[in-house]
């Protein structure tokens, strides 16, 4: 079974300042990772993903985030914050054991607040 | 091309009713998942149908079920409903050809409440 811990359910940080999200996974197999962001009183929206390569990935809205097998770990990071980006964000795994299954396993959630 | 469609998009239920939400998918996209989201349990799957075959299912009871038709519009129904089964639910659809069509686009959700 795959679990995902979201480190800071909250995240409060100024406009134009960097930020980044704690994503650790557990998984006795390989996973595909992503990212989604929610904003208020809508549907999840996909940020990036990581399903092999490169352990740098870039997504939208200026994101980026960092797979790291050793630590099982897949932060999300961004240099500047806009007020925009306020919303709540999830980090999700996907086993690659069952194949074609599409079951995700969320995080709960982080927060992220900016402030003028 | 037009995004996931999830109606009604508010409903509120009286304890012990049923209910049906509805989700179209994307215009060729085979496979329909549902979660459910709430402040306590967060996101949680549900279960997952490809080609009118239900793939995957999570851990909840047998009041919720789910079927899919064959233009992969996909139905949810929770029967006698209960106070903790408020929540947003969102159904979120992918190619699911192959292992490469791995992206789950998801819906604005149903928000149910039931009192």
């Amino acid at each position: 079974a795959q679990s995902v811990t979201q480190l800071d359910s909250q995240v409060p940080v100024f406009e134009e300042a960097p930020v980044e999200l704690r994503c650790n996974y557990s998984s006795s197999v390989s996973v595909y990772l992503f990212w989604y962001v929610q904003y208020p009183n809508q549907g999840l929206q996909l940020l990036l993903k990581y399903l092999s390569g490169s352990t740098l990935v870039k997504g939208i809205n200026g994101f980026e985030a960092e797979f790291n097998k050793s630590q099982t770990s897949f932060h999300l990071r961004k240099p500047s914050v806009h007020i925009s980006d306020t919303a709540e964000y999830f980090c999700a795994v996907r086993s690659l054991l069952i194949q074609g299954a599409q079951k995700l396993v969320f995080g709960q959630g982080t927060r992220l607040t900016i402030n003028p | 091309k037009a995004g996931v469609t999830q109606t009604p998009r508010y409903l509120i239920k009286t304890r012990g009713q049923q209910v049906t939400l509805s989700c179209s998918p994307i215009s060729g996209h085979r496979s329909v998942s549902w979660y459910q989201q709430t402040p306590g349990q967060g996101l949680q799957f549900l279960f997952e149908y490809f080609s009118e075959t239900q793939r995957n299912k999570g851990n909840f009871p047998g009041r919720f079920s789910g079927r899919q038709f064959s233009n992969s519009r996909s139905e949810m129904n929770v029967s006698t409903l209960e106070l903790g089964d408020s929540a947003l639910y969102l159904c979120a659809s992918s190619l699911s050809r192959d292992e490469s069509s791995y992206e789950q686009y998801f819906g604005p959700g149903t928000r149910l409440t039931v009192t």
